[in-house]
C-alpha cells in the first residue's frame, strides 16, 4: 500500500532554512503531484507547494519567495525547503499525494512537528 | 488569490444533520473535496470532486457544489464525527484550502 514519511529536525533556529523529506513507499514518484501542506498550531491547513511530472513544481503565492520543492526520484523521495524561518512557520508538516490536477489527495504521511525557536 | 470561506465552527445534536459550507467565487465551476482532521492524525477525504464518497466513508456524508457554494451534509451525525473540516479545491495551477470548520457534537 501506498505510505509516505516525513523525515528532519524538529527544532529549527529563526532565519535559518527548515527542511524535509518524504519517503514514499508502495507507488512510483514519477506520478502524480507531491505536495507540502501545514497545519500551524490553532490553525487551519495551509498548502505550501507540490512537483510533478520530473521536477515541475508550483507553489503557494504567500510563500514562494521562500520555498523550494524537488524530487529525487531515484530515491523515491520529494524534499521541501523553507528558508528564513520565523516563529510563524511553527507547524505540523504534512507530505500528501495528490491525484491530479483538478482531484483530491489520497495519502498523507503521519505529519511531524517544526518548532521555530532560539 | 483564490479564498475559500468556512464559518469556525458548527455544533449538532446526535442524530441531527450538519451542514457545513465553503464559499468561494465560481466555487460551482471547480471540483471541491472535504477532508476530516482528528486530534492527532492526518486528514482523510470524505468527499472528493463534490459528490464522490470514497470506499470506506459512511453514507451519511454527502457533498453538494452549486454558484458560489459547496456543502458537507453529515445526515443522523454521530459521536465520532466531531473533527475539523476542512474544503480544497483547485485555482488553475494552485491548490486552495478553507479555513477549516469545527464540528461540535453535543
Amino acid at each position: 500500500q501506498v505510505q509516505l514519511q516525513e523525515s528532519g529536525p524538529g527544532l529549527v533556529k529563526p532565519s535559518e532554512t527548515l527542511s524535509l523529506t518524504c519517503s514514499v513507499s508502495g507507488t512510483s514518484i514519477t506520478g502524480y503531484y507531491w505536495n507540502w501542506i501545514r497545519r500551524p498550531p490553532g490553525k487551519g491547513l495551509e498548502w505550501i507547494g507540490y512537483v510533478y511530472l520530473g521536477g515541475n513544481t508550483n507553489t503557494n503565492p504567500s510563500l514562494k519567495s521562500r520555498v523550494t520543492v524537488s524530487v529525487d526520484a531515484s530515491k523515491n523521495q520529494f524534499s521541501l525547503n523553507l528558508r528564513s524561518v520565523t516563529a510563524a512557520d511553527t507547524a505540523i508538516y504534512y507530505c500528501a499525494r495528490l491525484v491530479g490536477a483538478t482531484d483530491n489527495i489520497d495519502y498523507w504521511g503521519q505529519g511531524t512537528l517544526v518548532t521555530v525557536s532560539s | 488569490s483564490y479564498e475559500l470561506t468556512q464559518p469556525p465552527s458548527v455544533s449538532v445534536s446526535p442524530g441531527q444533520t450538519a451542514t457545513i459550507t465553503c464559499s468561494g467565487d465560481k466555487l460551482g465551476t471547480k471540483y471541491t473535496s472535504w477532508y476530516q482532521q482528528k486530534p492527532g492524525q492526518s486528514p482523510v477525504v470524505v468527499i472528493s470532486q463534490d459528490t464522490r464518497r470514497p470506499s470506506g466513508i459512511p453514507e451519511r456524508f454527502s457533498g453538494s457544489n452549486s454558484g458560489n457554494t459547496a456543502t458537507l451534509t453529515i445526515s443522523g451525525t454521530h459521536a465520532m464525527d466531531e473533527a475539523d473540516y476542512f474544503c480544497q479545491a483547485w485555482d488553475i495551477t494552485t491548490v486552495v484550502f478553507g479555513g477549516g470548520t469545527k464540528l461540535t457534537v453535543l
